[in-house]
């Protein structure tokens, strides 16, 4: 079964930008769309947005600004950027996949917490 | 931005007991509606697609139910393992797509 593994550092500075990647194993990153999903601690989940399997993006209105969302598909991974990072950034990033047969999100990583500090 | 409000906050109940969560959107989604389980230090889990329909591998003490703008989420009766905070995600209106700020079953 297809599996997603979030990477990246778990410490970045405030205006610089944050990077993470999902890496998908179990299964090809063909056919589907990957997302990336937020959500600050206590709090709860913010969708940021997704790449397709054909590069296609789409991102939340709020964060559209800031956000980059790419795929790899001959290393099966995508990635976030986000750049000029402040403290409200600060939350554990998720990747998700969704399909247009199952429109919702389903399998997700298990998480990486990114906080931002000086 | 569709709105999802969720209620209550908070549920304290027994193992046994009967669980139901409500999730109310602030316009209609049709049945474009899911439910995600979240146990401390884990990601979501899907169990709940379409308003009522199981994700794999879900029990069927799960169930879901609801159209438009209100919706439920009924544990019918609680496990241990049942314990945990509850999202509700809309998908009809996107981007974005959003998600109720989730209620939490605890034990009584």
């Amino acid at each position: 079964q297809v599996q997603l593994q979030e990477s990246g550092p778990g410490l970045v500075k405030p205006s610089e930008t944050l990077s993470l990647t999902c890496t998908v194993s179990g299964g090809s990153i063909s056919s589907y769309y990957w997302n990336w999903i937020r959500q600050p601690p206590g709090k709860g989940l913010e969708w940021i947005g997704y790449v397709s399997y054909s590069g296609s993006t789409n991102y939340s209105p709020s964060l559209k600004s800031r956000v980059t969302i790419s795929v790899d598909t001959s290393e099966n991974q995508f990635s976030l950027k986000l750049s000029s990072v402040t403290a409200a950034d600060t939350a554990v990033y998720y990747c998700a996949r969704h399909s247009s047969r199952v429109p919702w999100f389903d399998p997700w990583g298990q998480g990486i917490l990114v906080t931002v500090s000086s | 931005e569709i709105v999802l409000t969720q209620s209550p906050a908070t549920l304290s109940l027994s193992p046994g007991e009967r669980a139901t969560l409500s999730c109310r959107a602030s316009q209609s989604v049709s049945t474009y509606l899911a439910w995600y389980q979240q146990k401390p230090g884990q990601a979501p889990r899907l169990l709940i697609y379409d308003a009522s329909n199981r994700a794999t591998g879900i029990p069927a003490r799960f169930s879901g139910g609801g159209s438009g703008t209100d919706f439920t989420l009924t544990i019918s009766s609680l496990e241990p393992e049942d314990f945990a905070v509850y999202y509700c995600q809309q998908r009809i209106n996107w981007p974005p797509w959003t998600f109720g700020q989730g209620t939490k079953v605890e034990i009584k």
